[in-house]
């Protein structure tokens, strides 16, 4: 009864460092998604992969690149970390664009 | 583009008090509407949704009615609890496309 697992939790990185948020999904879900959480700002949509093999941008992209390893897994790479990135990441999924979507309990990031 | 409005919080009501949320919305064509919760510490939970014009969503004591002729989605709780402390999240999507959410609204009951 997994679902939507983010790791990690929890992380820290200096200004410029690399790192790779992973996502998987139990699911069999078509459709998964990366979402920055921000105070007063709500959800805002990074990146998306409506199938397989398939990733478009969203909302706020800039800094951020993803892969589609396989239908389960969607990372998310931060390949130089500034501070503005400083935020709670969410990954979900859902059988297709149009359906509720399952959220992960989040990584929450901090740049210093 | 579609987009979601939803009243700004914090919300602080009494314990067994009425809840009301508002949210409106604005699409092309006809998107199906959703309420996500989301408690401290955790992800966004599916509260409710609603698909066509009308269409009442229910759970857990929450309902909100898909208003087409207002663009509304607004959503009520006869009777709050404590364990209502959370962020409420309305959403749309519209055709095979992405969620769009509004910017949430903090609730907090006291007893």
């Amino acid at each position: 009864n997994a679902g939507v697992t983010q790791t990690p939790k929890f992380q820290v990185l200096k200004t410029g460092q690399s790192m790779t948020l992973q996502c998987a999904q139990d699911m069999n879900h078509n459709s998964m998604y990366w979402y920055r959480q921000d105070p007063g700002m709500g959800l805002r949509l990074i990146y998306y992969s409506a199938s397989e093999g398939t990733t478009d941008k969203g909302e706020v992209p800039n800094g951020y690149n993803v892969s589609r390893l396989n239908k389960r897994e969607f990372s998310l790479r931060l390949e130089s970390a500034a501070p503005s990135q400083t935020s709670v990441y969410f990954c979900a999924s859902s059988r297709q664009g149009d359906q509720p979507q399952h959220f992960g309990d989040g990584t929450r990031l901090s740049i210093l | 583009g579609d987009s979601v409005t939803q009243m700004e919080g914090p919300v602080t009501l009494s314990e067994e008090a009425f809840l009301t949320i508002n949210c409106t919305y604005t699409a092309t064509g006809y998107p199906s509407l959703f309420w996500y919760v989301q408690y401290p510490g955790e992800g966004l939970q599916l509260l409710l949704k609603a698909t066509k014009a009308d269409d009442k969503g229910s759970n857990k004591g929450f309902e909100a009615t898909y208003r087409k002729e207002t663009t509304s989605f607004h959503l009520e709780k006869g009777s709050v609890q404590v364990s209502d402390s959370a962020v409420y999240f309305c959403a749309l999507s519209s055709g095979n496309t992405p969620l769009v959410f509004g910017k949430g609204t903090r609730l907090s009951v006291i007893a």
